[in-house]
């Protein structure tokens, strides 16, 4: 079966730096997302990989590991607008995206 | 430039009946998917449309059914609903199925079946 795993809550201070992780075991891989969900919105586009590495885009980074099955999301000098969930999707040999349940960060001051 | 657009934004339903949701995608994209979002859950993969023919299917029953028009516009279909059935309904276009283009989101419809 295809399976996306995130930690289901994290807790991080204003400021500081978060690591939010993502393992995932699917039928093929063509790419992985990372989205961001603020509560009661749709899913907004923050990240993609393909390639084993790092992607850097601001305060937010991600990195890829397609030989461990692994992916992570870094977000530098939080701020309380971050507090949202983080989605982890993987696209599949079909080109269909399977989602992960998602990260759901508080932003503490 | 508009993004993606989804009618009605929330809806209440009676188990039993029928929905159709609608949703228009970016001009210029040709394909559309549909999930359904859980509260508390990622969105799960529903359909697949390109140049309105479908190009997927996630584990869904056949109550659920979907189409494509000429103008890449999209309607999701929900019939005999059931309560959970209960969820928010996202519609995300691209310009591809496939490659590298990211899929953009509508707002979403928030259905109730009561």
């Amino acid at each position: 079966g295809q399976n996306i795993d995130q930690p289901t809550e994290m807790t991080a201070t204003e400021g500081a730096i978060v690591q939010i992780n993502c393992t995932y075991q699917t039928s093929g891989f063509n790419g992985l997302f990372w989205y961001q969900q603020h509560a009661g919105e749709a899913p907004t586009f923050l990240s993609y990989n393909v390639l084993d590495g790092l992607e850097e885009k601001g305060r937010f980074s991600s990195f890829l590991s397609r030989s461990k099955g692994y992916s992570y999301l870094l977000l530098k000098e939080l701020q309380m607008k971050d507090s949202a969930s983080y989605l982890c999707a993987v696209r599949d040999s079909n080109y269909q995206l399977i989602w992960g349940a998602g990260t759901k960060l508080i932003i503490k001051p | 430039d508009a993004g993606v657009t989804q009618s009605p934004t929330h809806l209440i339903k009676t188990r039993g009946q029928q929905v159709t949701l609608r949703c228009s995608p970016i001009s210029g994209h040709k394909s559309v998917s549909w999930y359904q979002q859980v509260l508390g859950q990622g969105p799960q993969f529903i359909f697949q449309y390109y140049e309105k023919e479908e190009r997927g299917r996630g584990n869904f029953p056949d109550r659920f059914s979907a189409r494509q028009f000429p103008n890449y516009s999209s309607e999701l279909n929900v019939n005999a609903l059931l309560l959970g059935d209960s969820a928010l309904y996202l519609c995300a276009s691209s310009f591809t199925p496939a490659g590298v283009s990211e899929q953009f989101f509508g707002p979403g419809t928030r259905l109730t079946v009561l």
